[in-house]
């Protein structure tokens, strides 16, 4: 049964720092990866889909990576800034069986402090 | 209007009310989603329309009724509820029920009391 693992749960920095969020996943045989944010009492805005081919991709001050092998993906985020402050959702979709369902961690809570 | 919206955005109910949550997509897409999200627990997929048909229910209880009248609307009617369903609603959509990107909206904050 596939599980996903965030950590940490929560993190504090002070603005500009470069920082780099995780996630783990028991089965290797996933179809894609999905970092979401997700603002307080809001709901989530897809930051970047990784295929299971790929390795890494970037947006902006963002930068996802993939080991397959090793279950474990990274969000990096360079110089932070206050805005930045959110829930990071990490969302494994599997390669077999019912691929529509996706398999979500519990989310790091960012703040980015002034 | 873009995106997915959802309407009401907060609502409180008592447990012997009825009501519904709405959710438009904007976006031309096929396949549309309810999750409930919970404090300290991932996110549930509740009910997947793909091409207006119910493709998955996960052993959601009957308090809670989906109804897709068509590819860009998606209806949670809710009655009898209890104070645990409380939680954050949101509905997504995607090209399809493939494995496509998924579009959230916005949320309804539901409380029970």
């Amino acid at each position: 049964k596939q599980e996903v693992t965030q950590i940490p749960a929560a993190l504090s920095v002070p603005e500009g720092e470069n920082l780099v969020l995780n996630c783990s996943f028991t089965d290797s045989a996933i179809y894609n990866l999905q970092w979401f944010r997700q603002d307080p009492g809001k709901g989530l805005t897809s930051l970047l889909l990784i295929q299971s081919s790929q390795r890494e991709q970037t947006s902006g001050r963002l930068n996802a990576s993939l080991d397959k092998s090793s279950g474990r993906s990274t969000l990096y985020i360079a110089a932070s800034q206050p805005g930045d402050s959110a829930t990071y959702l990490c969302a494994v979709r599997p390669h077999t069986g019912n691929n529509r369902k996706l398999i979500w961690g519990l989310g790091t809570s960012l703040a980015v402090n002034p | 209007e873009t995106g997915v919206t959802q309407t009401p955005r907060h609502l409180v109910m008592g447990m012997t009310n009825k009501k519904s949550l709405k959710c438009e997509q904007h976006l031309g897409h096929n396949a549309m989603y309810w999750y409930k999200q919970s404090a300290k627990k991932p996110l549930e997929l509740m009910f997947v329309y793909n091409f207006k048909e119910q493709t998955e229910n996960n052993s959601v209880p009957s308090r809670f009724s989906p109804e897709c009248p068509n590819s860009s609307h998606l209806f949670l009617h809710l009655h009898t509820l209890q104070p645990e369903d409380s939680a954050l609603y949101l509905c997504a959509s995607s090209q399809d029920g493939g494995p496509y990107e998924q579009y959230f909206g916005p949320g309804t904050r539901l409380t029970v009391t």
